[in-house]
């Protein structure tokens, strides 16, 4: 069970747009940066935000980050086919012993 | 062009060791914190460990603090990491992933494709 809690599945048009939720808690997303990440199957994951709602180079302006107390949303506007894919939350822990952590992960169907 | 390239993962029994080296070039491997991630399958991503640019410091998950080992040698660029006392929960496709900064870090900006390490008897 993730320490981040992220709905299983979400699924939208293309053209749309679709939001994906990470609650977490003070012991994380209520003190760090989030980073989000596009994971296709059998392929390397890509970080697609960090530092909450920064983009690294490459990545489109239709992907933003936002963060508000203990949860973050990905924002994907302008849905394509090429979308569809498992996206993570991830961030510090700040508990006993520092750790990264990861939500349980979201699948993103383009319908 | 940036390349993290891990090897080692096979088949291994309940109990053994086994050793995953990740190879990295494409940019200056010493000034970088580098971690490794797993996923088992059909499951979410699990971070397991991070090393800092140095090796000065080292984290772990729980789950495998006490078993699992990282390391790293900057002169050949390469990224390791130990498993002992494996079991069925350590059967997953495991990454090595670079951080955005010398330190620790959440922001894995860099993974490989992935090892496949299956823990069967």
């Amino acid at each position: 069970q993730s320490v981040l809690t992220q709905p299983p599945s979400v699924s939208a048009a293309p053209g749309q747009r679709v939001t994906i939720s990470c609650s977490g808690s003070n012991s994380n997303i209520g003190n760090n940066y989030v980073s989000w990440y596009q994971h296709l199957p059998g392929t390397a994951p890509k970080l697609l935000i960090y530092d909450t709602n920064k983009r690294p180079s490459g990545i489109p302006d239709r992907f933003s980050g936002s963060k508000s107390g203990t949860s973050a949303t990905l924002d994907i506007r302008g849905l394509q086919t090429g979308d569809e894919a498992v996206y993570y939350c991830g961030t510090w822990n700040n508990s006993l012993s520092a750790t990264v952590v990861f939500g349980g992960g979201t699948k993103l169907t383009v319908i | 062009q940036l390349q993290l390239e891990e090897s080692g993962g096979g088949v291994v029994q309940p109990g053994r060791s086994l050793r995953l080296s990740c190879a990295a070039s494409g940019f200056t491997f010493s000034t970088y914190a580098m971690h490794w991630v797993r996923q088992a399958p059909g499951k979410g991503l699990e971070w397991v460990t991070v090393i800092s640019y140095d090796g000065s410091k080292r984290f772990y998950a729980d789950s495998v603090k006490g078993r699992f080992t990282i390391s790293r040698d900057n002169s050949n660029n390469t990224l390791y990491l130990q498993m002992n006392s494996l079991s069925g929960d350590d059967t997953a496709v495991y990454y090595c992933a670079r951080d955005m900064y010398s330190t620790s870090s959440q922001v894995l900006t860099s993974w490989g494709q992935g090892t496949l390490v299956t823990v069967s008897s």
